[in-house]
């Protein structure tokens, strides 16, 4: 299985900072990478997809980069409402799999 | 537009088998490229993927649990079906059934059902 490395686990940062959060997979998979936004209670909200485009709807302060195995999700001026866990996922292959997720608290 | 549902028991015993359906409109499984795929999130902890099945009936599933999942579709109904077998109360978790589709390059999970919280205790 290819494992999916998220950091930070969580971060604190206030509204207007930018926001840089980074998944690692344990093996190559092209740009087959997904970001999610989760708030407490919902489902999860896809934000970006093949690791750099901009799911229709979603701000465009949200930005996804990377292939290969490294890959960084940037916000670049945090809003009230961003305040939100995030997960990469790989869909490169079988079994798809998840990071850990990166808890965003206001500071 | 398109939506999904969850729907199943809110409580299980331990042992017990789990069935849930992801009801779905506004695309068909029988349509070329469209998936439905199930997660489950346990209470404070990540995102899981279980399993996924295609529009031309192909299954894939979690490593460490398929021997305990069964995946199917009903296309007349816009139903997928997910089974589990042999619950544990490690298996409480909110599932969730999400859309993916294959047009020009894989789109995962575009759209999300609200989930449901399945609970597992004697």
């Amino acid at each position: 299985d290819i494992q999916m490395t998220q950091s930070p686990s969580s971060l604190s940062a206030s509204v207007g900072d930018r926001v840089t959060i980074t998944c690692r997979a344990s093996q190559g998979i092209r740009n087959d990478l997904g970001w999610y936004q989760q708030k407490p209670g919902k489902a999860p909200k896809r934000l970006i997809y093949a690791a750099s485009s901009l799911q229709s709807g979603v701000p465009s302060r949200f930005s996804g980069s990377g292939s290969g195995t490294e890959f960084t999700l940037t916000i670049s001026s945090l809003q009230p409402e961003d305040f939100a866990t995030y997960y990469c996922l790989q869909h490169n292959s079988f079994p798809w799999t998840f990071g850990q997720g990166t808890k965003v608290e206001i500071k | 537009q398109v939506t999904l549902r969850e729907s199943g028991p809110a409580l299980v015993k331990p042992t017990q088998t789990l069935t849930l359906t992801c009801t779905f409109s506004g695309f068909s499984l029988s349509t070329s490229g469209m998936c439905v795929s199930w997660i489950r999130q346990p209470p404070g902890k990540a995102l899981e993927w279980l399993a996924l099945i295609d529009w031309d009936d192909d299954k894939y599933y979690s490593t460490s649990l398929k021997t305990r999942l069964t995946i199917s579709k009903d296309t007349s109904k816009n139903q997928v079906v997910l089974t589990m077998t042999n619950m544990d109360p490690v298996d409480t978790a909110t599932y969730y059934c999400a859309r993916t589709m294959v047009v020009a390059a894989l789109q995962a999970f575009d759209i999300w059902g609200q989930g449901t919280m399945v609970t597992v205790s004697s």
